[in-house]
């Protein structure tokens, strides 16, 4: 079965930097689009970005545009979120999930276990 | 942005209930809705996609309706592993948007 597996989370300063990574195995990488989605302590999900199959093609919400940046690399099998400019309300789970599509079609099928992003001074 | 609405926000059922969820979007979405199943620390589990279809694996207790702005996610027979929250999505357009979520807890 598909698995993906996040990792990079933890503890950083209003402002901060993080970049997490999302590997995945048994899947034909670069066939699939990837997003992040994250959920804040006790609420609900939200998508963050997306990127397709190829890599050619990235997405983001407008309450990380110009801060975050995913990105992919086939060779590793695994997409990465760099987060930059790091606020208190982008304290969250975050996961990664599997398109079923090259393009982003945000028709979710996998989802990895997720990394706790936590920014406070 | 399409706003996704859920009711109720939470129910209490006991095993072998049927339990119905409801999911509204502010505009048509056609059958572009999925439907997520997430227990407590662990990670939203794809159920149903294009608003009736089963993903694999899925118990057939599960079910889907709905086209346009309402849709329907139910239970037929709850089971113990069932109690969780459910999240309904829609990604007939951009950006993709879940619902609140139903808590499905213990009568």
């Amino acid at each position: 079965e598909v698995q993906l597996v996040e990792s990079g989370g933890g503890l950083v300063q209003p402002g901060g930097s993080l970049r997490l990574s999302c590997t995945a195995s048994r899947i034909t990488f670069s066939s699939y689009a990837m997003s992040w989605v994250r959920q804040a302590p006790g609420k609900g999900l939200e998508w963050v970005s997306g990127i397709s199959g190829s890599g050619d093609s990235t997405y983001y919400a407008d309450s990380v545009k110009g801060r975050f940046t995913i990105s992919r690399d086939k060779s590793k099998n695994t997409v990465y979120l760099q987060m930059n400019s790091l606020r208190a309300e982008d304290t969250a789970v975050y996961y990664c999930a599997k398109d079923w599509y090259s393009s982003c079609y945000y028709l979710f099928d996998y989802w990895g276990q997720g990394t706790l992003v936590t920014v406070s001074s | 942005d399409i706003q996704m609405t859920q009711s109720p926000s939470s129910l209490s059922a006991a095993v072998g209930d049927r339990v119905t969820i409801t999911c509204r979007a502010s505009q048509g979405i056609s059958n572009s809705l999925a439907w997520f199943q997430q227990k407590p620390g662990k990670a939203p589990k794809s159920l149903i996609y294009a608003a009736i279809s089963l993903q694999s694996g899925v118990p057939s207790r599960f079910s889907g309706s709905g086209s346009g702005t309402d849709f329907t996610l139910t239970i037929s027979s709850l089971q113990p592993e069932d109690f969780a929250t459910y999240y309904c999505q829609q990604y007939n357009s951009y950006p993709p948007t879940f619902g609140p979520g139903t808590k499905v807890d213990v009568k």
